[in-house]
């Protein structure tokens, strides 16, 4: 069974500019979420879809967002980037009712 | 609010020692899920245990095992006999019931010495 995927694995960007990642959860996993990791913040929730629709949301500007797909996918995208947003994204997929998280190796973006 | 704290910032061990990871928590819940997570140095987060709040009982599995005491709002972690591989950064976390939003605490970093 294939783990969480998140595409791409490495991104650098320039200041101002907009990103999106990409994460493709486990099969028959319907929640995704998402988190930012950087040395200063540690691990951050930023959002979280269930069937497409978005069932939690931390504490972040509205430059961050997301979307989940029909066939679970989900996007996020940063728009107007700042330096301060360089972090690892990470992702991780759940079933309905389920408990633990699986993370995906994450999306590290470099804004500069 | 919730929150999670791990006061040891990075533990170094010889192969074969040891190794106890604390963790502190705070919530209002009365129900919740608390977590190991395993974070080598590939930057994916590895699930190691999960415990409920409502059932107190210590586990071992392998070389893993937990001290969960909710009187304390504690939840250790140790690792029996590390290993080099066991090398990594180490996350406490904290959900609601039925909830995928984790909390975590800061990481420790565990360094397994040859």
């Amino acid at each position: 069974k294939a783990g969480v995927t998140q595409t791409p694995r490495y991104l650098i960007k320039t200041r101002g500019q907009q990103v999106t990642l990409s994460c493709s959860p486990i099969s028959g996993h319907r929640s995704v979420s998402w988190y930012q990791q950087t040395p200063g913040q540690g691990l951050q929730f930023l959002f979280e879809y269930f069937s497409e629709t978005q069932r939690n949301k931390g504490n972040f500007p509205g430059r961050f967002s997301g979307r989940q797909f029909s066939n679970s996918r989900s996007e996020m995208n940063v728009s107007t980037l700042e330096l301060g947003d360089s972090a690892l994204y990470l992702c991780a997929s759940g079933t309905l009712g389920g408990t633990e998280a699986f993370f995906g190796q994450g999306t590290r973006l470099t804004v500069v | 609010a919730q929150k999670v704290t791990q006061a040891q910032t990075e533990i170094s061990v010889v192969e074969k020692e040891d190794v106890t990871l604390d963790c502190v928590y705070e919530t209002r819940d009365t129900t919740y899920y608390l977590f190991w997570y395993k974070q080598p140095p590939s930057g994916e987060l590895v699930f190691l245990i999960r415990r409920n709040s409502f059932d107190e009982q210590n586990e071992i599995s392998g070389r893993y095992s937990w001290n969960f005491q909710k009187s304390t709002s504690s939840f250790n972690f140790t690792i029996t006999a590390s290993q080099v591989v066991d090398s990594a950064v180490y996350f406490c976390a904290l959900s609601e019931v039925g909830d995928y939003k984790l909390s975590f605490g800061a990481g420790t970093t565990v360094t397994v010495r040859a």
